[in-house]
């Protein structure tokens, strides 16, 4: 089993609420990423990171804004959220250009 | 165009059956490909890695044909846990980026 974790696991909020999602890993990767998926979709690359105090925007045009000040953890956050922002939140992490580790996921639900 | 397409499915088919499916890349510059396995509200996990020869882990068979730019996964003697979204992964050349094609579903039933 991967050692990813994402929390919270589910959330519900209203339009205009700022919002971090968290997402550490244990396994000392270097290379961290944030992706959005929609029911039935493909997923989209919106944000990644190669190392501390590195952070890069992905394929997807995303408001959402990440950090990465400590190796394990790569919160992402949403200033203020949108019903369009309602998705599912996946982190992943690798060591090199090969497999990636995914977290369990955030669901998130903007009223 | 899509960097990964694949063909949705679903595909619905008996237990034992050899169920087999496709996706096609558009960069010619990959090197790296994958199954990934998604099931139901759940995170994709890696399958297997797919190799210029071909490889083989157990009932699950991947193929690479580069000339044509298509990565295919056979399943043989299916089994109800094989139900799930199978999701092609080729890598962004000179990157650790990969690119996942929208998932093949498969579903089998008893």
């Amino acid at each position: 089993e991967a050692d990813i974790y994402q929390t919270p696991r589910y959330l519900v909020i209203g339009t205009g609420k700022k919002i971090t999602l968290e997402c550490s890993q244990t396994m000392g990767h270097d290379k961290m990423y944030w992706y959005q998926q929609d029911p039935g979709m493909e997923l989209h690359l919106i944000h990644y990171s190669y190392g501390v105090n590195s952070t890069e925007k992905g394929d997807l045009s995303s408001e959402s804004t990440v950090s990465r000040i400590r190796t394990e953890h790569f919160p992402l956050t949403l200033e203020s959220a949108r019903p369009s922002h309602t998705s599912q939140y996946l982190c992943a992490s690798s060591r090199d250009a090969y497999e990636q580790y995914f977290g369990p996921g955030t669901r998130l639900t903007v009223t | 165009r899509k960097e990964v397409e694949q063909d949705p499915g679903p595909f619905n088919v008996p237990e034992g059956a050899t169920v087999a499916f496709n996706c096609t890349y558009s960069n010619s510059a990959s090197q790296s490909f994958f199954w990934y396995r998604q099931d139901c509200r759940k995170e994709p996990k890696l399958l297997m890695s797919v190799y210029s020869s071909g490889n083989e882990d157990g009932r699950f068979t991947a193929q690479l044909n580069r000339a044509s730019q298509y990565i295919s996964l056979l399943i043989r003697d299916s089994k109800l846990s094989d139900s799930a979204t199978y999701l092609c992964v080729v890598n962004s050349p000179n990157d650790y980026k990969l690119s996942f094609g929208a998932g093949t579903t498969v579903t089998v039933r008893a």
